[in-house]
C-alpha cells in the first residue's frame, strides 16, 4: 500500500493568510494525486486532481504542485469558507489511500 | 443534478450483517466506476471497495476482504455494499462515491453518507 503522509495535522491562520499543506507519498505516484476539502458533518469535495488541475467550479485561490513525491496544496488568501479539513489521496493504484488530514482553523 | 443517496445504515451487533444501498441519479451510472469510502467518528477517510462499470471487476481493502461484497444494478442505477461479520472497527459513516472518469482514480461525486454503528 502507498502511504500518504500529510503535514501539518492542523494549522491556525487568519483570513487573508497564505496557507500551505504538504503531502508526501511513500513511493512514486507521478502526478496522480487529489486534494479534497471536508467541512464538519459534510461529505468531502474534490478540489484538485492530477496534482495541479483545478476541479470545475473551485476557486482559483486553491492551487497544487508536485516535486518528486512531495505534493503541496496552497490557499493563496484564506477566506472564511475555507476553514475545513483537507485530505490528499493518491490515485495511482489500489488500495486508494488518503493522507491523515489537515485541519485549517481560525486564528 | 448529479446525486448519490445512501441508505441502509444502522445499529448492528458484532458479527451481524447490513446491506448498504446507494441510489444514483443525474448521470449515466452504467458508464462509471463506483466506490465506497468510510470515515470512523473523528477520523480520516478510508477507501473500502471499488467496482467497475459492469460489475465484473472488484477490489477491496484488506480490512474488509472476505467480509464485504460490492455490487451494482445498472438497470436501476443502484450500488450496494453487503457487509457481513461486522466488527466494532467497522463503525463509520459510509460514503457512496463516483470515480472521476479518466485514467486515474479520483472521486468527483460524494453522497451524504449513511452511518453504521457496530455495538452490543
Amino acid at each position: 500500500d502507498i502511504q500518504m503522509t500529510q503535514s501539518p495535522s492542523s494549522v491556525s491562520a487568519s483570513v487573508g493568510d497564505r496557507v500551505t499543506i504538504t503531502c508526501r507519498a511513500g513511493q512514486g505516484i507521478s502526478s496522480w494525486l487529489a486534494w479534497y476539502q471536508q467541512k464538519p458533518g459534510k461529505a468531502p469535495e474534490l478540489l484538485i486532481y492530477d496534482a495541479s488541475t483545478l476541479q470545475s467550479g473551485v476557486s482559483s485561490r486553491f492551487s497544487g504542485s508536485v516535486s518528486g513525491t512531495d505534493f503541496t496544496l496552497t490557499i493563496s488568501s484564506l477566506q472564511p469558507e475555507d476553514f475545513a479539513t483537507y485530505y490528499c489521496q493518491q490515485g495511482n493504484s489500489f488500495p486508494l489511500t488518503f493522507g491523515g488530514g489537515t485541519k485549517v482553523e481560525i486564528k | 443534478e448529479v446525486q448519490l443517496v445512501e441508505s441502509g445504515g444502522g445499529l448492528v451487533q458484532p458479527g451481524g450483517s447490513l446491506r448498504l444501498s446507494c441510489a444514483a441519479s443525474g448521470f449515466t451510472f452504467s458508464s462509471d466506476w463506483m466506490h465506497w469510502v468510510r470515515q470512523a467518528p473523528g477520523k480520516g477517510l478510508v477507501w473500502v471497495s471499488r467496482i467497475d462499470t459492469d460489475g465484473s471487476g472488484t477490489t477491496y481493502a484488506d480490512s474488509v476482504e472476505g467480509r464485504f461484497t460490492i455490487s451494482r444494478d445498472n438497470a436501476n442505477s443502484m450500488l450496494y455494499l453487503q457487509m457481513n461479520s461486522l466488527r466494532a472497527e467497522d463503525t463509520a459513516v459510509y460514503f457512496c462515491v463516483r470515480d472521476r472518469p479518466g485514467p486515474h482514480f479520483y472521486i468527483d461525486v460524494w453522497g451524504k453518507g449513511t452511518t453504521v454503528t457496530v455495538s452490543s
